[in-house]
Order: structure tokens, then C-alpha cells, then sequence
């Protein structure tokens, strides 16, 4: 997966619990992304970051909060789960977020299964 | 509001014949449109793109075309493999941001 690695592949929990997951590159890349797939909706953006320390919401970033301490890691924080966070989560990374070159596309990971129950 | 719409959910096509999937956009600032392609267990893997000054562009088996008068992007696979069985997301890019269409899964029968 070029370089991306995120973790854990699949986690089952509780309502209520707190949530991390994790996304790494080594492709040293400025821009990061965590998106979510669900059924009858493809792929949402939760949040990005373009930069360390640097991000901003997606579409559906309600209940999500991200960090970003270092360039290689950015991570996925759900406070208090519900059960309409139970997703699949695909973190991405880019090189540029300006795509009017042409010349940047997404790169995904392989995704989190997440099931809250 | 869903800013990219792919309507149809599944198509299932012959092995070696053309497989034709379609996408809709509404937004008419969108200026870079791509496929991805997805594998169970996988993530979207990037496929073929289009920049909005274009009409066409091919690679290979695959060729996409943009009609933007009519907001409409379609990816055509010739001739189709059974390899090719996946599920294809359109996106369309605006600004720092991706908006993804719900996906078509594509079965080709051999």
C-alpha cells in the first residue's frame, strides 16, 4: 500500500469507549486524510491535514477529532463511539492538495474495520 | 447533497466485451475528475484521471471521458477481464478536497 500503514486492521468496541486509530507513510507526503466508507454513501472525508499541526473538518467530522504531531503519523480520535461510527476507515495521503496540475492523486491505505456495538 | 452520483450499483458484463460505467457531477468548479478501483479488503487503488480541459483520455483498456456541458464523466474498459471485477469510485476534486461517488461493483463473467 505505498507506504501507508494504519492500525488497528479491525477493532470491535463497546459505546461509549474511546477510539484511536492510526494511520503511518513513509512517503513523507504533506497532506493526509481520513475517510470513512459506508453503504449508499462511498467515501466521505472526515478530516485532513495539510501540514503538521495543520487540519481541518471534512464533510463528516462531527464526533471525530484528528492530530497531527509528526509528518509521518496522523491519527483518528473518536471520544465517546456510537454505533452509527461503526464504518470502515481508509486514512490516504497526497502530495499536494492543489490538483489543478494533475499531477496528485490519493494514495490509501488498506483501511480499519471498526464495529461499535 | 451528494456532489458525485454514480446511479447505478452493480453491472455485470462478458468477458471481453465493454464495460462501461457512468458518473454524474454538479458541481461545475470541479476541475480534475479520477477513478479508483477497489478490491474487497483493499483500499482504492487510483486508476485513470481527467483534467476538465479535456475530453479523453486513455490508458490502455481503459479510457475515460468528460462531458462537461452535461456534467457527465464515463469510464469505458475494452476488452473487459475478469480481473477487472471490482467496485470503481468516481471523484472529482475541488480545492484540498475529494468528493467520492457511492461506487459501481462490476462483475465481468468469464
Amino acid at each position: 500500500d505505498a507506504g501507508i500503514t494504519q492500525s488497528p486492521r479491525h477493532k470491535v468496541t463497546e459505546t461509549g469507549t474511546p477510539v484511536t486509530l492510526r494511520c503511518h507513510q513513509t512517503e513523507n507526503h504533506r497532506y493526509m486524510y481520513w475517510y470513512r466508507q459506508d453503504p449508499g454513501h462511498g467515501l466521505r472525508l472526515i478530516h485532513y491535514s495539510y501540514g503538521v499541526k495543520d487540519t481541518d473538518k471534512g464533510e463528516v467530522s462531527d464526533g471525530y477529532s484528528v492530530s497531527r504531531s509528526k509528518t509521518e503519523d496522523f491519527l483518528l480520535t473518536l471520544e465517546s463511539a456510537t454505533s452509527s461510527q461503526t464504518s470502515v476507515y481508509f486514512c490516504a495521503i497526497s502530495e499536494s492538495g492543489l490538483f489543478a496540475a494533475g499531477a496528485n492523486v490519493l494514495t490509501f491505505g488498506a483501511g480499519s474495520r471498526l464495529t461499535v456495538l | 447533497d451528494q456532489q458525485v452520483k454514480q446511479n447505478s450499483p452493480s453491472l455485470s458484463v462478458q468477458e471481453g466485451r465493454i464495460s462501461i460505467l457512468n458518473c454524474d457531477y454538479t458541481n461545475s468548479m470541479f476541475d480534475y475528475f479520477l477513478w479508483y478501483k477497489k478490491y474487497p479488503a483493499e483500499g482504492p487503488t487510483f486508476l485513470i484521471s481527467i483534467s476538465s480541459i479535456k475530453d479523453k483520455n486513455e490508458d490502455g483498456r481503459f479510457t475515460v471521458f468528460l462531458n462537461k456541458s452535461a456534467k457527465h464523466l464515463s469510464l469505458h474498459i475494452v476488452p473487459s477481464q475478469p480481473g477487472d471485477s471490482a467496485v470503481y469510485f468516481c471523484a472529482a476534486s475541488g480545492g484540498n478536497q475529494f468528493y467520492f461517488g457511492t461506487g459501481t461493483s462490476l462483475t465481468v463473467i468469464p
